[in-house]
């Protein structure tokens, strides 16, 4: 089934600690996007990319670092300049045009001590 | 730029009863798009249902749909027929002006009573 994989589902890290989440499509997709979640709170852009070797920045970019390399791939690092990491990050992925609806992944809970 | 206000934190229906979730937006352009999310516990946002500005009717998706006013500048969801399965974070979207991804309102929260 087509569809978005995000791991691990948990992840946990040490202060100080980089950190990279995975997110994976195969919906053959063109745009990608990574979100960050604060508990009550609505979706915050942190990253998206619209086609390889290409991203821009969102609202929340500080502190986080992006790749794509591969269509069907785009990781997020959580870096240790991120100065408040805990949070549920959720990636997503969209047709060609960013004026479409956007599926999403089941998400990953990162917790840093 | 766009913003989309939700001012519903919370929402309680009784089980089969109807539910409608307020959304507002603020945009200059004539041509946008209004998405909803649903978002269980367990965290994965669920498309439901798009309205684009220039669509004559309403939006339907089964139990899901779309109250818009353009005029007022309002998508509210309508649920119809709640189930417990439909108590989750429900979040309104749209797209800014130009070529940018979805910004997303701050979610009601829904628990449908049995």
């Amino acid at each position: 089934d087509g569809g978005i994989t995000q791991s691990p589902k948990y992840l946990f890290r040490k202060e100080g600690q980089n950190v990279t989440l995975s997110c994976e499509q195969n919906l053959n997709h063109d745009a990608m996007y990574w979100y960050r979640q604060d508990p009550g709170q609505g979706l915050r852009l942190i990253y998206y990319s619209q086609i390889v070797n290409d991203f821009q920045k969102g609202d929340i970019a500080e502190g986080y670092s992006v790749s794509r390399e591969k269509k069907e791939s785009f990781p997020l690092t959580v870096t240790s300049a991120q100065k408040n990491p805990t949070a549920f990050y959720l990636c997503a992925s969209s047709p060609a045009s960013l004026r479409r609806e956007q599926y999403f992944g089941p998400g990953t809970r990162l917790t840093v001590t | 730029a766009q913003k989309i206000t939700q001012t519903q934190p919370g929402m309680f229906v009784q089980e089969k009863e109807a539910v409608t979730l307020d959304c507002t937006y603020d945009t200059s352009d004539q041509s946008y798009g209004l998405f909803w999310y649903k978002q269980p516990s367990s965290g994965e946002m669920i498309f439901l249902i798009y309205q684009g500005s220039y669509d004559e009717q309403n939006a339907t998706e089964g139990r899901y749909s779309l109250n818009f006013q353009k005029a007022r500048k309002s998508a509210n969801l309508v649920i119809s027929a709640s189930q417990l399965g439909d108590s989750a974070m429900y979040f309104c979207a749209t797209y800014p002006a130009g070529n940018t991804p979805l910004v997303f309102g701050k979610g009601t929260r829904l628990s449908v009573i049995a």
